[in-house]
C-alpha cells in the first residue's frame, strides 16, 4: 500500500511553454501533498505544500505564479510550470501524506523536466 | 529554524566494509521526527527509517543500524558489511511533529560501494 505515482516520468518542452505534472495517491487519500525540486547532485528543496481544497502554501523564493499547484481532490495534485525556461529544468518530486493524524509521507518516483 | 547537516559529501568504500553516514540537526522544537532516505540512481526516494525524538533507542534492521544521540543532536546511520547495491545517495531529514510536518533535508551523502 501507500503508493504515489507521478506522470509523466520525464518531459522535454520548449522555452515559453507550460507543462503539467500530476501526482496521485493510488491507494490512500492524501489531505496534504508536497512538491520538491531537486537540481543535479543537490538536495531536495521544498517548493510548496498543498492541502486538498485550499490554496497551496509556497516556500520563500518560489514564484507562485510560475509554479501553479492545484490539489482538487484527495488523490490528485498537479504542478504546472508556466512559461518554462531552461533554468526550470530539474527533477520534481511530490510526496503525499494521509488523512489527519498520519505522519508518514510517501514519495512519488519523480518527474525529470528538461526545458530546451 | 530547522537545519540538517550531512558533512560527508561523498564516501567510497570497498564491498564488505562497514560505513557510517553522519547526520547532525538543529531544531528549536522539543519533539520532532528524524528520517533517513535512500535515493538510488533511478531517483525514487526509498524510506528507511523514522525516529521520534523522545525515542532514543538505537535501531537495527538487518545490515542497517541507526544511532540517535539527542545530547549531540546526531542521528547517524551505519551499514554493516556493505554491498554494491547499497550505492546511492542517502538523505537525512527532519520534520516537526505537529503542523504541516514539512521535511527539511540534509545535503545528502553519495555512497559508492566498490566491488
Amino acid at each position: 500500500g501507500a503508493v504515489v505515482s507521478q506522470h509523466p516520468s520525464w518531459v522535454i518542452c520548449k522555452s515559453g511553454t507550460s507543462v503539467k505534472i500530476e501526482c496521485r495517491s493510488l491507494d490512500f487519500q492524501a489531505t496534504t501533498m508536497f512538491w520538491y525540486r531537486q537540481f543535479p547532485k543537490q538536495s531536495l528543496m521544498l517548493m510548496a505544500t498543498s492541502n486538498e481544497g485550499s490554496k497551496a502554501t509556497y516556500e520563500q523564493g518560489v514564484e507562485k505564479d510560475k509554479f501553479l499547484i492545484n490539489h482538487a481532490s484527495l488523490t490528485l495534485s498537479t504542478l504546472t510550470v508556466t512559461s518554462a525556461h531552461p533554468e526550470d529544468s530539474s527533477f520534481y518530486i511530490c510526496s503525499a501524506r494521509g488523512l489527519a493524524g498520519a505522519h508518514e509521507q510517501y514519495f512519488g518516483p519523480g518527474t525529470r523536466l528538461t526545458v530546451t | 529554524a530547522q537545519k540538517v547537516t550531512q558533512a560527508q559529501t561523498e564516501i567510497s568504500v570497498v564491498e564488505k566494509e562497514d560505513v557510517t553516514l553522519d547526520c547532525v540537526y538543529e531544531t528549536r522544537d522539543t519533539t520532532y521526527y528524524l528520517f533517513w532516505y535512500k535515493q538510488p540512481p533511478s531517483g525514487e526516494l526509498v524510506f528507511l527509517i523514522r525516529r521520534n525524538s523522545f525515542d532514543e533507542q538505537n535501531e537495527i534492521s538487518g545490515r542497517y543500524s541507526w544511532n540517535f544521540q539527542k545530547s549531540t543532536s546526531s542521528f547517524n546511520f551505519t551499514i554493516t558489511a556493505s554491498q554494491v547495491v547499497d550505492s546511492a545517495v542517502y538523505f537525512c531529514a527532519l520534520s516537526e511533529i505537529q503542523g504541516a510536518q514539512k521535511l527539511v533535508f540534509g545535503q545528502g551523502t553519495r555512497l559508492t560501494i566498490n566491488p
